[in-house]
């Protein structure tokens, strides 16, 4: 079924540790996206990517980084995790940025608690 | 700044009708977008509004008015599975969606 999927589900991380949230999408989607989502706050957009190769940040970016060697994949990272980055995490696609049709897919979601 | 603004919460009776309102304030306008969200899942697109007037799709239906900045999703015949958060979001003038915070819609038997 074609979609996209994140791993992990869920992780509990100790502060200051590294993690990896991974995204993967097989709708050949140009544009690509990271949310967080938090309790009473809409979706916030940490970073995005317009196509392979480029990424640019959003309403969120600090102590997150993104990476987008091919059309698949949209890796998001934390070098140094915080108890405020406690939050559910979700990885999105739409076929172009630049649209204004641009109905976004979103994966499951992973659900990151930092101690 | 930006501002999406809508109901924390709001009840309603199984086969009723809820109208739920979404008003905002944004960088420019390149369209506005209902989404459906139940509990612990990802949100799912309902609906997209760029002019003025009524959307419908099925039981539901979306309003636009973009002089008022305002808009509202409209669900008749209220079934229980339609118990989700309604998120309303619109595209800024830099094509990013700006996300309201959501409206819990809770259905009653």
């Amino acid at each position: 079924t074609a979609g996209i999927t994140q791993a992990p589900t869920s992780q509990i991380l100790a502060a200051g540790r590294s993690m990896t949230l991974r995204c993967t999408q097989d709708m050949r989607h140009n544009a690509m996206y990271w949310y967080r989502q938090d309790l009473g706050l809409g979706l916030r957009l940490i970073h995005y990517s317009n196509t392979a190769g480029t990424t640019g940040k959003g309403e969120v970016p600090d102590g997150y980084s993104v990476s987008r060697a091919n059309t698949d994949d949209f890796p998001l990272t934390l070098a140094s995790a915080v108890p405020s980055q406690t939050s559910v995490y979700f990885c999105a696609s739409s076929d172009s940025l630049q649209s204004s049709y641009n109905e976004q897919f979103f994966g499951p979601g992973t659900r990151l608690t930092v101690l | 700044g930006q501002n999406i603004d809508q109901p924390t919460e709001m009840t309603a009776t199984e086969g009723a009708i809820v109208q739920i309102n979404c008003t905002y304030q944004t960088s420019g306008f390149n369209g506005l977008f209902w989404y459906q969200q139940h509990a612990g899942e990802a949100p799912t697109f309902l609906s997209y509004n760029v002019l003025d007037g009524l959307e419908e799709k099925g039981r539901f239906s979306s309003f636009l008015s973009r002089s008022k900045g305002y808009s509202y999703l409209l669900l008749k015949e209220l079934q229980m599975k339609d118990s989700a958060s309604y998120l309303c979001a619109v595209l800024d003038s830099n094509y990013q969606l700006i996300w309201g915070a959501g409206t819990k819609l809770i259905i009653k038997p």
